[in-house]
């Protein structure tokens, strides 16, 4: 069964380091989405991305973060210089289409920040 | 704007009990609905979902019908087992206001003990 596959699985990086956190959405789908869940807290939407550009972002999406396909296949979320809050779980989702359609989790990486 | 409320938890119950977790939703289009669960230390799979109004999705012994007249989307099940324990969270996505996002609820903790 075809999955989101997420790398690393947990990330430990010093406060002010730049991140990068790998996604590989599922081959036939054209929305990629970024959500975060806080320890214990909802998940909440970061950006979503289409057609190679994005699409929507959060008021948590700030100049800090970015997004990218470098190629065919990767889906990357940047964060550029890391803050202790944005220790999360951080969940990649893709979708064939918006909406009503069912987005597809991977397994999360845990970014914690010290 | 979109959003979704779901009770509180944590839900605790014996194995074999019914399960009900309410969900309401606010949408200005007409939202899909849907149901996901976090197993400990997992990431977010799809347990059901529904497109429209009076749609029932069901999975694995759950179900949850979309009930546009109370904006509701109750998760049910008949008899938890103690491997239903999990984070349960509905979502709403409203692609005719726009938005591919996909919004959830806060999540309910669901404990079956033996």
């Amino acid at each position: 069964e075809p999955e989101v596959t997420q790398t690393p699985s947990h990330q430990v990086t010093q406060m002010g380091q730049e991140v990068i956190l790998r996604c590989v959405p599922i081959s036939n789908h054209l929305y990629f989405y970024w959500y975060r869940q806080i320890l214990g807290q909802k998940v909440e939407f970061l950006v979503s991305f289409y057609n190679n550009e994005i699409s929507e972002k959060s008021e948590i999406f700030d100049d800090q973060f970015s997004v990218e396909r470098p190629d065919g296949s990767n889906f990357t979320l940047k964060i550029r210089s890391t803050k202790l809050e944005d220790s999360a779980m951080y969940f990649c989702a893709s979708s064939e289409g918006p909406g009503n359609t069912e987005a597809f989790f991977g397994q999360g990486t845990r970014l914690t920040v010290v | 704007g979109n959003s979704v409320t779901q009770m509180e938890g944590p839900v605790t119950l014996s194995e074999e009990a019914f399960l009900t977790i309410n969900c309401t939703y606010t949408a200005t289009g007409y939202p899909s609905l849907f149901w996901y669960v976090q197993y400990p230390g997992e990431g977010l799979q799809l347990l059901l979902k529904a497109t429209k109004a009076d749609d029932k999705g069901s999975n694995k012994g759950f179900e949850a019908t979309y009930r546009k007249e109370t904006t509701s989307f109750h998760l049910e099940k008949g008899s938890v087992q103690v491997s239903d324990s999990a984070v349960y969270f509905c979502a709403l996505s409203d692609r005719a206001s726009g938005t591919y996002k996909y919004i959830f609820g806060t999540g309910t903790r669901l404990k079956v003990l033996a």
